[in-house]
This record gives structure tokens, C-alpha cells and sequence, in this order.
């Protein structure tokens, strides 16, 4: 069973502050998408990323893919009140099977 | 944007009695997808659905759960008897089947609650 761990759960910053947010597998991972849920919706695709050691900026957001295609991270620079949410990471098995497995998420507050 | 539109946001029914889960996926989209979120836990994978038969389904998909495309735009998840534990936030998706890069859209979910 592949797991992705996310972390921090919780995360509370100022205004303006950088924040960097974890998620990690020991298992290999196809493709790598992060997710924004806001709160009675679905889950939003932010990115995809499908290659080790992939970089994808997004705006103020920089999403990485690890060198093994195990572990991403997702930065957000200059943090604003908009940015507050929860975001989930989820994986593609690399085995071609087309079922996402989810993180925990990571329920992001910025304070004005 | 496009949608995936879901009905109806809110469900509730008694344990033992059958529930349709109704979908309508972006018209062009060929996979079409069951997902589940119990609250306070992970968005877990169900079924996923192309070419008229399901693709892949998780172990949660038992023989209680049954999906259709009974017509050209709705996809529908029928669970037969309900149980307490099937009370979760369902979110049907769907993906235009491109490859790993594609982009997989939400819907806002029917909330289920099993009294």
C-alpha cells in the first residue's frame, strides 16, 4: 500500500512570510499533483509534476518533484490571505494504474 | 472553466436503503472517477471508469458499490445497502485520459450521511 505523508497538518504565518510544505513517500510515484480544497468543494489541480527533479513555478508557488520521484514540496513565497486553505498532495503509482492516493493535507492559515 | 457537476450536494438516508450518487463529467472527458472522504480523513480512491467498465476500483469498492453510464452524460454510483460507515463527502472526477500530465477535475461533492 503507497502512503504520502504530509506535513506540517497545520500551519499558521504571517502575511508576506515564505512557508514550505512537505510531502513524502517511500514508494516511487508516476506523477506527483498538488491540490488545493477549500472548504464543501473538491480538490483544485494546482500542478503536475512527472519528472525527478522537476521544478514548476506557479506564480509565487514552486512545486518540486524529488530526484527519486518519491517525495514533493510545494513553496509559497510572500504568503497572502488568499492563500489560505487546505492543500493535499496525491500520487499516480508507477505502475500505470490511474488511481491517486492522497496525502493527509496540509491546512494552511495566513493572518493579515 | 468546464465542470464536473454533482447531485445532490446533500444525501441523507437510513442504513439498509440504496442511494444513486448522480455525476455529470466535462463532456470531451473519456475516465471518469469515484472518490470518497470521510471527515476528517484522507480523499480515498474508489473506481475509476473508461470505455464503459471500470478500469480499476480500491478494495473499499465491494460488491455494494455498482457505477453506470446509463446515458452519454451521466455517470452515477449506486451504493446497494447502506451502512453507518459509508456517511462520507463522495467526489466524482473525470480526465480527458491524456497521460500522466493530464489534469483531473472535481466536482463539489455529495455529502452522504447513513442514519
Amino acid at each position: 500500500t503507497q502512503l504520502l505523508e504530509q506535513s506540517p497538518q497545520f500551519l499558521s504565518i504571517q502575511e508576506g512570510e515564505n512557508l514550505t510544505v512537505y510531502c513524502n513517500s517511500s514508494s516511487v510515484f508516476s506523477s506527483l499533483q498538488w491540490y488545493r480544497q477549500e472548504p464543501g468543494e473538491g480538490p483544485v489541480l494546482l500542478v503536475t509534476v512527472v519528472t525527478g527533479g522537476e521544478v514548476k513555478k506557479l506564480k509565487r508557488l514552486t512545486f518540486q518533484f524529488g530526484d527519486a520521484r518519491k517525495d514533493s514540496s510545494l513553496h509559497i513565497t510572500a504568503a497572502q490571505t488568499g492563500d489560505t486553505g487546505l492543500y493535499l498532495c496525491a500520487g499516480a503509482a508507477d505502475t500505470g494504474r490511474r488511481a491517486l492516493t492522497f496525502g493527509s493535507g496540509t491546512r494552511l492559515q495566513v493572518q493579515p | 472553466e468546464p465542470e464536473v457537476t454533482q447531485t445532490p450536494s446533500h444525501q441523507v438516508t437510513q442504513m439498509g436503503q440504496e442511494v444513486i450518487l448522480r455525476c455529470v463529467p466535462i463532456s470531451n472527458h473519456l475516465y471518469f472517477y469515484w472518490y470518497r472522504q470521510i471527515l476528517g480523513q484522507k480523499v480515498e480512491f474508489l473506481v475509476s471508469f473508461y470505455n464503459n467498465e471500470i478500469s480499476e476500483k480500491s478494495e473499499i469498492f465491494d460488491d455494494q458499490f455498482s457505477v453506470e453510464r446509463p446515458d452519454g452524460s451521466n455517470f452515477t454510483l449506486k451504493i446497494r445497502s447502506t451502512k453507518l460507515e459509508d456517511s462520507a463527502m463522495y467526489f466524482c472526477a473525470s480526465s480527458e485520459g491524456t497521460g500522466r500530465n493530464e489534469k483531473l477535475f472535481f466536482g463539489s461533492g455529495t455529502q452522504l450521511s447513513v442514519l
